[in-house]
């Protein structure tokens, strides 16, 4: 089973910073990885798809990238709307996995 | 608009068996392949189980294997989810979410999600 991991697992950062979030793989893979946003007592929702997909709706700050073992989501010009705990996950083979989720707080 | 809600939930006895029900509107439901995912309080996102949209295909996480059970009723709009032997590592919040197509990638809407409180 693909296990991810994320760093950092908390964050503080300003709005208007630009920030990197990292998701690890235990095994290297391409295209099959999302990003979400969850915030306190909603559902997640979806920001980045296929490595580096932006939804529907999502604002343009936010950018996926990464190949092989190495994925990274980046908010670049943080608002005050993106504080929240993000998570990656794989789609690649069962059983899917979720990272364990980085806070991102405000400094 | 793509609607999911859950229900199901509640309070349930260590052992005991629980059917989760996910009501889906809004979209073609035999178009579209359903995940459930859960999140024990204060915790991060557990990934529970999947069914294709023809329903040809179910897989539940390892974690789940045997007493965790995915089915869906076309004719109802619902995916079902049921557990057995309940214990106190099922407590959680369990969210359907629909995945982006007929056979499973990632999830692009989600329910509000239905509590499970397993306690004596």
């Amino acid at each position: 089973a693909i296990q991810l991991t994320q760093s950092p697992s908390s964050l503080a950062a300003s709005v208007g910073d630009r920030v990197t979030i990292t998701c690890r793989a235990s095994q290297g893979f391409s295209f099959a990885l999302a990003w979400y946003q969850q915030k306190p007592g909603k559902p997640p929702k979806v920001l980045i798809y296929d490595v580096s997909t932006l939804a529907t709706g999502v604002p343009s700050r936010f950018s996926g990238g990464g190949s092989g073992a190495d994925f990274t989501l980046t908010i670049s010009g943080l608002q005050p709307d993106d504080f929240a705990t993000y998570y990656c996950q794989h789609y690649k083979n069962y059983p899917y996995s979720f990272g364990q989720g980085t806070k991102l707080e405000i400094k | 608009q793509v609607q999911l809600v859950e229900s199901g939930g509640g309070v349930v006895q260590p052992g005991r068996s629980l059917r989760l029900s996910c009501e889906a509107s809004g979209f073609t439901f035999k178009d579209y392949a359903v995940h459930w995912v859960r999140q024990a309080p204060g915790k991060g996102l557990e990934w529970v189980a999947v069914i294709s949209g023809d329903g040809t295909y179910k897989y539940a996480a390892d974690s789940a294997t045997g007493r965790f059970t995915i089915s869906r009723d076309d004719s109802k709009n619902t995916v079902y989810l049921q557990v057995t032997r309940l214990t106190s590592e099922d407590t959680a919040v369990y969210y359907c979410a629909r995945d982006r197509g007929s056979y499973s990638s990632f999830a692009d809407y989600w329910g509000q999600g239905t509590l499970v409180t397993v306690s004596s």
